[in-house]
């Protein structure tokens, strides 16, 4: 499975975009890229997911590298309740698995 | 989104004992449920990966006869923590996975979370 790396902690203040980063240099053709968030002692939520191309939802947007090996996470007007650990996952086959994530602190 | 539940979200028992954990997809099917741990302070942990109707995967570390899960129909799955220890107290979610309808094939939704406590 391909491993992801993401830095452990960021701050962003709120109102202002967050950009979460996650390398993922062993990606593979047919793997795509899922973001999910935790909020404290609640159940992931899923965010949004993509192949190759970039991608946006209500939520959020999801930019990816031409050779994949990275991507980019933007929340454009974060919110204090945005505050939560954001997960990057290369979903192959049937599992999502976790990685440790980045735990993304908003402040006023 | 899609609503996954799980009961009950928290439970406290006994060392030694059984305990039982339900997990359920509300407004979707799903062929596919998964079964994860995640300890203070970590990330989630993939214990298994259950099929409607057929036996339970599980990774790796993770006991089978300790851990007993059914997937009896599309919409309910259930984790069985036997003989449960003060080491077995964490945080059991459960996940689904979209059959297909509503226009979220493949995609995967997570329930609340379940509290164990084993005293």
């Amino acid at each position: 499975d391909a491993k992801t790396t993401q830095p452990p902690s960021m701050d962003c203040a709120e109102g202002r975009a967050a950009n979460l980063p996650c390398n993922h240099s062993t990606i593979s053709g047919n793997e795509y890229v899922y973001w999910y968030r935790q909020i404290h002692s609640q159940g992931p939520q899923y965010i949004i997911h993509g192949l190759k191309n970039n991608e946006t939802n209500e939520m959020a947007s999801l930019i990816i590298t031409e050779d994949r090996k990275s991507s980019t996470l933007i929340l454009p007007h974060a919110t204090l309740r945005d505050t939560a650990v954001y997960y990057c996952i290369v979903k192959y086959g049937n599992k999502l698995v976790f990685g440790a994530g980045t735990i993304l602190r908003v402040k006023s | 989104g899609a609503v996954v539940s799980q009961h009950p979200s928290w439970v406290i028992c006994k060392s030694g004992t059984s305990v039982k954990i339900e997990c359920r997809s509300l407004d979707f099917q799903a062929t596919t449920m998964f079964w994860y741990r995640q300890f203070p302070k970590q990330s989630l942990m993939l214990m298994a990966t259950s099929n409607e109707g057929s036996k339970a995967t599980y990774e790796q570390g993770v006991e089978k006869d300790k851990f007993l899960i059914n997937h009896a129909s599309l919409t309910l799955s259930t984790l069985t923590v036997t003989s449960a220890h003060p080491e077995d107290s964490s945080f059991y979610i459960c996940s689904a996975r979209d059959w297909g309808a509503g226009g979220r094939y493949n995609e995967q939704f997570f329930g609340p979370g379940t509290r164990l406590t084993v005293l």
